[in-house]
């Protein structure tokens, strides 16, 4: 079983719908969730942090954490083209510092 | 905004050179790291880096590589002898609290001919 999993892709949206991004992650022990953007070509972006279960709001993105069923999502309201990215979903044990990727699921959105 | 800065972009070299990735990560940050990503897969975690020590490391991060802060602002991943599976691109990151998510450089892609 991978570490970090991610609802596998590509998935495709119009603009202005809502994308949903999944992701699984296998240690209990992790406590600290991250969302990525990766432009082709480009270094991961970081644009969502939680930490706690329930919902998180930042703008268009919602991240939702569940511990119990070891599951994080993402959701872009209103998705624009300049979203159109792979995003990655990475997952930190403890304080150890390091973040373990999943292999990230790249999103279309078509004009 | 602060910036991690790697230098270079890109580096060619023959394999079994010896090569240097330079990182100058945010001035406040406490904590450095190196990643790789191989072209089409996922970012691997490499090394981690605190208090002028490695804090943790990866089964990939093996006796060819090494890592140095060899003064208050540089951070550099030394590869001693290339091989071709070390074509990838190479990312550091900092942080300033151990629970928070990272700031990427801009990468240096590495090509081992």
């Amino acid at each position: 079983q991978k570490e970090v999993e991610q609802n596998s892709g590509p998935l495709s949206v119009p603009e202005g719908a809502i994308a949903s991004l999944n992701c699984t992650y296998s240690d209990r022990g992790s406590q600290s969730f991250f969302w990525y953007r990766q432009y082709s070509g480009k270094s991961p972006e970081l644009i969502m942090s939680i930490y706690s279960n329930g919902d998180k709001e930042d703008g268009r993105f919602t991240a939702q954490l569940n511990k119990a069923s070891q599951y994080v999502s993402l959701l872009i309201r209103d998705s624009q083209p300049s979203d159109s990215a792979t995003y990655l979903c990475a997952v930190k044990i403890n304080d150890a510092g390091k973040s373990t990727f999943g292999d990230g699921t790249t999103l279309t959105v078509k004009p | 905004e602060p910036e991690v800065t790697q230098t270079p972009s890109h580096q060619v070299t023959q394999m079994g050179q010896e090569v240097i990735l330079r990182c100058v990560p945010i001035s406040n940050h406490l904590y450095f790291y190196w990643y790789r990503q191989i072209l089409g897969q996922k970012v691997e975690f490499l090394v981690s880096f605190y208090n002028n020590e490695i804090s943790e490391k990866s089964e990939i991060f093996d006796d060819q590589f090494s890592v140095e802060r060899p003064d208050g602002s540089n951070f550099t991943l030394k590869i001693r002898s290339t091989k071709l599976e070390d074509s990838a691109m190479y990312f550091c990151a900092s942080i300033s609290q151990v629970n928070y998510g990272y700031t990427f450089g801009s990468g240096t892609r590495l090509t081992v001919v």
